[in-house]
């Protein structure tokens, strides 16, 4: 049973530019959350995605957009970025109810030049 | 809003020494409360979560917490730390979302070192 996956594993941006990053969710769940890791943090809530909508935002900017897919995984969008964009992207799959665990994937870790 | 810390930015110890990792959270509601480990680079892997029911909860590589609702903690222990247990350890506070689903709110993590 595969797990949570994420794509790409790196990444490396210029200042302005965009970028997409990937998730799928672990087998049987249908809820993708995505946090922002920056060095020596804590994970911060960027948004949840459930039945291809936007449940809840965390305090991110516009610049910050995902996409959830009928099969359920997930991109997350960042344009015009920042030095200050640079972290590691997790994604997380559980279940839609309250008391559902996110599972984690590997991470994307994202650099901004 | 919730939020969680944990006290401890450091912690060493010597292998076969017993652990405690100390975490305080604040939710106005009854929390679902969560100990994820992370390894260099990698992502984060559950080692236990308390929803309801009994306060000691027993996870995985032999970690168990107590929830103390007087105290606002849920503190990760174990009594015999093992050299692969090095890593950063993240406690983390569910809240419910409209409709349904969760979000978490983690700490700032504690990087524990083990000493052979």
């Amino acid at each position: 049973d595969a797990g949570v996956t994420q794509s790409p594993t790196h990444l490396i941006k210029t200042r302005g530019q965009q970028v997409t990053l990937r998730c799928s969710p672990k087998s049987g769940h249908d809820t993708v959350s995505w946090y922002q890791q920056a060095l020596g943090q804590g994970p911060q809530f960027i948004f949840q995605y459930y039945e291809e909508e936007e449940r809840q935002r965390g305090n991110f900017p516009d610049r910050f957009s995902g996409h959830q897919f009928p099969n359920y995984s997930s991109e997350l969008n960042v344009n015009a970025l920042l030095l200050g964009d640079s972290a590691l992207y997790l994604c997380a799959s559980s279940g839609p109810k309250v008391a559902d665990t996110q599972y984690f994937g590997p991470g994307t870790r994202l650099t901004v030049l | 809003a919730q939020s969680v810390t944990q006290p401890d930015i450091h912690i060493t110890v010597s292998e076969g020494a017993s652990l405690e990792l100390r975490c305080n959270y604040s939710y106005g509601a009854t929390p679902y409360l969560f100990w994820y480990v992370q390894s260099p680079g990698q992502g984060l892997q559950l080692l236990l979560k308390y929803f309801s029911g009994d306060t000691l909860v027993q996870g995985i590589k032999g970690f168990e917490a107590e929830f103390k609702r007087s105290q606002s903690s849920f503190n990760l222990r174990k009594p015999s730390v093992h050299w692969s247990d090095a890593a950063e350890y993240f406690c983390a506070v569910g809240a419910g979302l409209t409709g349904g689903g969760n979000k978490l709110t983690f700490g700032t993590g504690t990087q524990l070192k083990v000493e052979l």
